[in-house]
């Protein structure tokens, strides 16, 4: 079985631009979770989609918006971007909702200058 | 904010030795993970440990908890070199959403 796959793996954007970050989970996977992790923070929840539902959201500006689509594949936007923007962004799904087990991308490293 | 907060936020030790660390968080919990991060990568589950558990084995890994200290701790036995890593503890909040703790870096010298 395939892995969950976030693209692309690196970006590098200015304040201002807008991105799109995407999430394939691993295949029957139905949860898919986004997390922003920089050196500050740690790894902050942005939001939980399940079954093309928002399960959850974290406290994150609406600049910060996502979805996910009918055959589980999530993406996540970023509009207006800000230099504290920057981070690694990982995606992680699972089976069901109870998230007993996550599954993480190897993350899309975004970086706005 | 988050959930859980590990302790210690550094760790060395040499190969061989075992590795400790701990994890203690602020709500009533379902479950509590540990995962591991190698550097700029993805994390990796290692381990669930359910609120009604008191102590569970993995390999090398032993995890406790202790729901009336809202704590739990990690035991690496016998480190390598290949357990290098960033280690996290995640709880489950309201909805089931995890959060995660700010980390502790291990880093077994050879």
């Amino acid at each position: 079985k395939a892995g969950v796959t976030q693209t692309p793996r690196y970006l590098i954007k200015t304040r201002g631009q807008q991105v799109t970050l995407s999430c394939s989970p691993i295949s029957g996977h139905r949860s898919v979770s986004w997390y922003q992790q920089t050196p500050g923070q740690g790894l902050q929840f942005l939001f939980e989609y399940f079954s093309e539902t928002q399960r959850n959201k974290g406290n994150f500006p609406g600049r910060f918006s996502g979805r996910q689509f009918s055959n589980s594949r999530s993406e996540m936007n970023v509009s207006t971007l800000e230099l504290g923007d920057s981070a690694l962004y990982l995606c992680a799904s699972s089976l069901d909702s109870q998230n007993e087990k996550l599954f993480f991308g190897s993350g899309t490293q975004l970086s706005v200058l | 904010s988050q959930q859980g907060e590990e302790d210690p936020q550094a760790l060395s030790i040499q190969e061989g030795e075992n590795a400790t660390m701990n994890c203690s968080y602020k709500t009533s919990i379902n479950n509590l993970q540990w995962y591991r991060q190698n550097s700029g990568r993805g994390l990796v589950h290692l381990i669930l440990i359910r609120s009604n558990e008191r102590e569970k084995h993995s390999g090398r890994l032993r995890v406790t908890l202790d729901t009336s200290k809202k704590s739990s701790s990690l035991l690496i036995t016998a480190s390598r070199a290949a357990d290098t890593a960033s280690y996290f503890c995640a709880t489950d909040a309201r909805g089931n959403k995890l959060v995660f703790g700010a980390g502790t870096i291990l880093r077994v010298k050879s």
